[in-house]
Parts: structure tokens; C-alpha cells; sequence
């Protein structure tokens, strides 16, 4: 089944300790991305990646870090999280091709709360 | 800057009905709208794309327009039904990298 995988789907941390958000895809997509999710804010962009190794800031990446060492797995870190933070995340994956941009394949979202 | 906006934050419609949600943006040229679907506590799901060169797309009881003209695309759902009950996010995409979110219109219909 095509999915996209986010770990853990909730958490409650601590300011400052620093925490990781995997996403793993197993539909071979070249680009995955990251969102965060606030009332009224809609969907904001995190982080992108167009393919291995290769990522860029979006939108909001402030206190943001991102990896893209192999094309299934695209984690999310927060180095030292802040209440500002608390938010949902979600990650997304799609085809990336000049011809065709496509949709864009979901996981199920990370809660996170940081105290 | 970029700007996307739809404009109801929520619509409640009676089951039968024809449900419209609207989605607006400036200074931005997307090549593609696309619409997704939210239910609580879960990820975006993919109704339908339409590209600039496109007005109208359809698909089963959905349809969507797309006026570059205006900076508007309309979202239909006929013969609504308490199914489709959810929130509904317009996205558009002008590059190969950078999507922009709507905030969403959450949609209600009741029976």
C-alpha cells in the first residue's frame, strides 16, 4: 500500500530537548516536504526536498533542520524545541518531474506539544 | 507577498444541496490549483488538479473552475451528503517546489 509514515504521531516535550519526526515514503517520490499546521494559518511549509541531498527552506523553517540522505526517509529536527512549536506536522511526498508536479501524498501527522 | 484566501472559514448547506467554496489569491501565477480534502485529526487527501489552461474539471459529483483572470477558482460538490462533511483546502502550485495553502473552509451538511 503507497503511504507515507510519520513517527511518533504524538508527543509532549520539554523546551530544549531536542527531538526528531521521521517520515518515511514507499512510493520511490523524489520530492517530500514539510508542513505545519495551526488554526487559522492553514498549511505552512517547512522544508522541501527535491531530491537526495538536495533541500531548501520553505516558508517558516526557523528552528527547523532537515536531512535527506536516502529518497524514502526525510526526518524533521527540532534542535531545541520552543512552546511556539506546538503545532501539527505533517509530511508529504509527490512524483517530481517537469512534466508533470502532481499531487501531493500525506502521512497521518505528528501532534506535538512542547511544555 | 503570496497571498491564497478562502473565503469562508465554514459553510453549512442542507444534504441535496449544491455546496460552492471559493478560493482567492494575489501576486502569485500558479500553473496548478488543486483542491484536498481534511477530516479531523487525519492528512490532506487529493480531489482534483485543473491547470491554468483548463476552466473547468470535473469528477463524479465534484467540480472545480479556474479563472486566471479573476485569481479565483470555485469548488462544487453536487447532491451534497452528510458524507462530505469535512474541510477543504485549495492549494496552488506555481513551481516545481513551492505548494501554498488555503487555511481551509469546513464544510457541514446537514441532513
Amino acid at each position: 500500500e503507497a503511504q507515507v509514515t510519520q513517527n511518533p504521531r504524538y508527543l509532549i516535550t520539554v523546551t530544549g530537548k531536542k527531538l526528531t519526526v521521521t517520515c518515511s515514503q514507499n512510493m520511490n517520490h523524489e520530492y517530500m516536504s514539510w508542513y505545519r499546521q495551526d488554526p487559522g494559518l492553514g498549511l505552512r511549509q517547512i522544508y522541501y526536498s527535491m531530491n537526495v541531498e538536495v533541500t531548501d527552506k520553505g516558508d517558516v523553517p526557523e528552528g527547523y533542520k532537515v536531512s535527506r540522505k536516502e529518497k524514502r526517509n526525510f526526518p524533521l529536527i527540532l534542535e531545541s524545541p520552543s512552546p511556539n512549536q506546538t503545532s501539527l506536522y505533517f509530511c508529504a511526498s509527490r512524483r517530481q518531474s517537469l512534466a508533470n508536479t502532481g499531487e501531493l501524498f500525506f502521512g497521518e501527522g505528528s501532534r506535538l506539544t512542547v511544555l | 507577498s503570496q497571498k491564497i484566501e478562502q473565503n469562508s472559514e465554514a459553510l453549512n448547506i442542507q444534504e441535496g444541496k449544491t455546496a460552492t467554496l471559493t478560493c482567492n489569491y494575489t501576486n502569485y501565477s500558479p500553473a496548478y490549483l488543486q483542491w484536498y480534502r481534511q477530516d479531523p485529526g487525519r492528512g490532506p487527501v487529493f480531489l482534483l488538479l485543473i491547470r491554468e489552461n483548463e476552466k473547468e474539471k470535473r469528477k463524479e459529483r465534484l467540480k472545480v473552475t479556474f479563472d486566471t483572470t479573476l485569481k479565483q477558482s470555485l469548488f462544487h460538490i453536487t447532491a451534497s451528503q452528510p458524507a462530505d462533511s469535512a474541510t477543504y483546502l485549495c492549494a496552488l502550485d506555481g513551481s516545481a517546489s513551492k505548494i501554498i495553502f488555503g487555511s481551509g473552509t469546513r464544510l457541514s451538511i446537514r441532513p
